[in-house]
């Protein structure tokens, strides 16, 4: 079935540091790729989503790049601050129902001060 | 906040007993999920629902079942068949499609020994 591998499964940086996230999906007909931030004890919230037509996306210190040729996308997050602690989960959507999405395995991100 | 909720917050049960995981929404969404967190794993579907009285099996559907009488209620109950029910249970909400939000609730940690 699909499926998405997430790298890495840790990531530690230093405060106002870059961080970078990679993931690579299987199905090669998917089309929209969100990103989800769970904080310790907190419900996933989605970030950010790029759709397959474009091949970044920005917003603000967040940004997504996707290439489909070799079907993966990245979250890339700017001067790291203490607050972007968390797990960040990628996921695509699949092509054969109307919303269902698959997700990665997720990033333990460690911004120290 | 409001919008998704899921109650209880931490839920205990006895190895053989069936346990119903109650989720509402007040966001006039079509479709629900439920999914299943566990450490290292990221979020597997379990069921999902699109519309009323329709739901489909997830990746992970075995020793689960769901109901879809209302809009805006999606319950789950873990069987006595799940061997290892012990996990996470996050439900999610969104309007049905590809390239759509989902919303998700607090959660509810199962415990069963």
């Amino acid at each position: 079935g699909e499926n998405v591998e997430q790298h890495p499964s840790t990531l530690s940086v230093q405060e106002g540091d870059s961080a970078v996230i990679k993931c690579t999906y299987s199905d090669s007909a998917s089309n929209y790729f969100p990103w989800y931030k769970q904080e310790l004890g907190k419900r996933p919230q989605l970030i950010i989503d790029i759709r397959s037509n474009v091949g970044e996306k920005k917003d603000q210190r967040i940004a997504v790049t996707l290439n489909k040729t070799a079907k993966h996308f990245s979250l890339h997050i700017t001067e790291t601050q203490p607050e972007d602690s968390a797990v960040y989960f990628c996921a695509f959507g699949t092509t054969d129902s109307w919303g269902k999405l698959q997700f990665g395995a997720g990033t333990q991100v460690v911004v120290t001060p | 906040d409001g919008g998704i909720t899921q109650s209880p917050k931490y839920l205990f049960r006895k190895e053989g007993q069936n346990v119903t995981l109650s989720c509402e929404q007040n966001l006039n969404h079509d479709a629900m999920y439920w999914y299943r967190q566990d450490p290292g794993q990221g979020l597997r579907l379990i069921y999902y629902s699109q519309i009323v009285n329709d739901f489909q099996k997830g990746d992970i559907a075995e020793g689960y079942s769901v109901s879809r009488e209302k809009k805006e209620s999606f319950p789950l109950t873990v069987t006595s068949a799940q061997k290892n029910p012990t996990a996470f249970y996050l439900c999610a909400s969104s309007i049905p499609g590809q390239g759509r939000e989902q919303y998700f609730g607090p959660g509810t940690r199962l415990t069963v020994t």
